[in-house]
């Protein structure tokens, strides 16, 4: 099974800085990583998926980088260039490339500071 | 607009059994994948089982393979978890989830129910 890693598991910011999350799978996952938003008391919200596809609706402050252009690697960030209230929450990353098995990250909260 | 609505969860003593349920409408429900998804309060997300559009493709995280089947009747557009053989660490918020991908698609969530919580007693 893939395993992913994400780091750190929390941290501290203040409104208007840049915010990195990374996400490291066990193998190669070719791009194959979704990103989701959780509130406190709410539902998972996807936010990109092939590792860098925003959805629609979704801030354009968000942003995702890949495993590169030949899809071998195996690292991935979420980053948010400037930090808003409303960004406070937890962030999953979740990998679909060893399909029927889907395997999320620990999770990422992102807390005031 | 889409709607995910699960029911079923409860209070069940471990060894025992739980069906839940996912009414789901405003979208073409034979037209994707669907999972289960579920958290245990402050704690991560897990996924826990999906199964394809024509129920042709089905997966189970390890912690329940042989314990729960999921199911769908794409006439009635819902989805449906059977669990059986229930421990303490099956004790979770149960999310159902649409799949992003239409058809042949098999990969991440889109639209989240509300969850139903299951709580297993030892």
């Amino acid at each position: 099974d893939i395993q992913m890693t994400q780091s750190p598991s929390s941290l501290s910011a203040s409104v208007g800085d840049r915010v990195t999350i990374t996400c490291r799978a066990s193998q190669v996952i070719s791009n194959s990583l979704a990103w989701y938003q959780q509130k406190p008391g709410k539902a998972p919200k996807l936010l990109l998926h092939a590792a860098s596809i925003l959805e629609y609706g979704v801030p354009s402050r968000f942003s995702g980088g890949g495993s590169g252009s030949d899809y071998t690697g195996t690292d991935y960030t979420l980053t948010i260039s400037s930090l808003q209230p409303e960004d406070f929450a937890t962030y999953y990353c979740q990998q679909y490339y060893s399909t029927p098995l889907l395997t999320f990250g620990g999770g990422t909260k992102v807390e005031i500071k | 607009e889409v709607q995910l609505v699960e029911s079923g969860g409860g209070l069940v003593q471990r060894g025992g059994s739980l069906r839940l349920s996912c009414a789901t409408s405003g979208f073409t429900f034979d037209n994707y994948a669907m999972h289960w998804v579920r958290q245990v309060p402050g704690k991560g997300l897990e996924w826990v089982s999906g199964i394809g559009w024509n129920s042709g493709r089905i997966g189970y995280a390890d912690s329940v393979k042989g314990r729960f089947t999921i199911s769908r009747d794409n006439a009635k557009h819902s989805l449906y978890l059977q669990m059986n053989s229930l421990r303490a660490e099956d004790t979770a918020l149960y999310y159902c989830a649409k799949d992003f991908s239409p058809r042949y698609g098999y990969s991440g969530f889109d639209m989240w129910g509300q969850g139903t919580m299951v709580t297993v007693s030892s």
